[in-house]
């Protein structure tokens, strides 16, 4: 049983770049979840998916990012136009609906820098 | 809005001595669940414990336990006979029940508290 992976592991852009960052969560985990984690800081949620549908955003998410997870495996999030502010760690999360339990396994991480 | 606190920024014990980490939050959700996360070095966030707030019994996985405090809105991770695998950071966590209210199923975390096991 693999765990949730996460691709490229570390990226370096320059400012006003485009960059595409890919989470495969664990089989069959119908939800996954994308969490931004800075420097001395606990992550903080982006968005989720059940399945295909992208069910909740945060404030966080501006208009510059955006998520998919096209046939409810997979997902892509995209920051169109980086900025200096968006240098993190970039986390996904996967969990399997099971009554009201929902525990988040979280994949190794994206590390962005923006220079 | 849930909002999770730690107030130990960092914290050290001696390999096989015991160290409890502090957690509060904050909720008006009468169901909800918290989780404790352990991130090693460079490496990715681990599970160590979870509690159903429904659930007065206090959860333990080997040598974690947890004090869940309800009406105080306390939940502190014990770590007894410490390992040196254990240095990290460790993250509290706060995740509502969407049908008993308001809540969302996005996770909620402390600041962390990083831990330094001493050989």
């Amino acid at each position: 049983d693999t765990g949730v992976s996460q691709d490229p592991r570390h990226k370096i852009t320059k400012r006003g770049q485009n960059v595409t960052f890919r989470c495969d969560p664990i089989s069959e985990h119908n939800r996954l979840y994308w969490y931004r984690q800075t420097l001395g800081q606990g992550p903080e949620f982006l968005t989720y998916f059940q399945n295909e549908a992208q069910l909740e955003k945060s404030r966080l998410l501006s208009d510059r990012f955006s998520a998919e997870r096209p046939k409810g495996s997979f997902s892509t999030l995209e920051i169109q136009r980086t900025e200096q502010g968006d240098s993190a760690m970039y986390l996904c999360a996967s969990s399997l609906i099971s009554g009201s339990t929902d525990t988040q396994y979280f994949g190794p991480g994206t590390r962005l820098t923006v220079l | 809005a849930q909002t999770v606190t730690q107030s130990q920024p960092e914290m050290s014990v001696q390999e096989a001595e015991t160290v409890t980490l502090s957690c509060t939050y904050d909720t008006s959700e009468s169901n909800y669940y918290l989780f404790w996360y352990k991130q090693p070095p460079s490496r990715q966030m681990i599970l160590v414990i979870r509690q159903e707030a429904y659930k007065q019994q206090n959860a333990t996985e080997n040598r974690f336990s947890v004090n869940f405090q309800k009406a105080a809105k306390s939940f502190s991770l014990k770590i007894s006979d410490s390992q040196l695998g254990d240095t990290a950071m460790y993250f509290c966590a706060f995740r509502g029940v969407p049908y008993s209210g308001a809540g969302s199923y996005q996770l909620t975390f402390g600041k962390g508290t990083k831990l330094s096991v001493i050989p």
